[in-house]
């Protein structure tokens, strides 16, 4: 199995740019999850897909964001008008739900930092 | 709501040591899972161990183990003989469920920043 992949893993913005991220998952994963992770703190959950539905958002997950996973395959994360307060690590992580006992693996994360 | 508490911010050990990780989490459902992951400093959450609200079995896997205690909505992980490698940040994580399916949406506690020193 190839891992969860994240592209770009480095991204400087300047404030009022949209940025868009992209997550591969583990092949056949159904499940893909967003979180949000900034300096000294643990991940927060932003949303999930399961296939290519999206069935639940975070309250943090602002009209800026957006997120998409057509096909049920990779993922995008879009952030509108980005703020200095968006600078953050973005997580995927993608699990299997076919077990009913689900563990995500995580990629590597996106590194934003917008000035 | 549910709530993961990782009262431990930093703890430094030489290696060999053993070293315990405490975690303390809050839910309401009867059904939940515990993980914990580990964190390096290239980013990248690792999965470490995984267990269920329905089995209270410690158990352990070559050098890690962990302590269940739904008595006191304790999950605590312990690394025997530490290694300089083991250092790295350790997050445990909570994520409810119902008839045997998990909802997936993991609240992760604040971290431990676990330093080995040789």
């Amino acid at each position: 199995d190839t891992g969860v992949s994240q592209d770009p893993r480095h991204k400087i913005t300047k404030r009022g740019q949209n940025v868009t991220f992209r997550c591969d998952p583990i092949s056949e994963h159904n499940r893909l999850y967003w979180y949000r992770q900034t300096l000294g703190q643990g991940p927060e959950f932003l949303t999930y897909f399961q296939n290519e539905a999206q069935l639940e958002k975070s309250r943090l997950l602002s009209d800026r964001f957006s997120a998409e996973r057509p096909k049920g395959s990779f993922s995008t994360l879009e952030i509108q008008r980005t703020e200095q307060g968006d600078s953050a690590m973005y997580l995927c992580a993608s699990s299997t739900s076919t077990t009913g006992w689900e563990t995500q693996y995580f990629g590597p994360g996106t590194r934003l930092l917008v000035l | 709501a549910q709530k993961v508490t990782q009262a431990q911010t930093e703890i430094s050990v030489v290696e060999k040591e053993d070293v315990t990780l405490d975690c303390v989490y809050e839910t309401r459902d009867t059904t939940y899972y515990l993980f914990w992951y580990k964190q390096p400093p290239s980013g990248e959450l690792v999965f470490l161990i995984r267990r269920n609200s329905f089995d209270e079995q410690n158990e352990i896997s070559g050098r890690y183990s962990w302590n269940f205690q739904k008595s006191t909505s304790s999950f605590n992980f312990t690394i025997t003989a530490s290694q300089v490698v083991d250092s790295a940040v350790y997050f445990c994580a909570l994520s409810e469920g119902s008839g045997g399916t998990s909802y997936g949406k993991l609240t992760f506690g604040q971290g431990t920043i676990l330093t080995v020193h040789p």
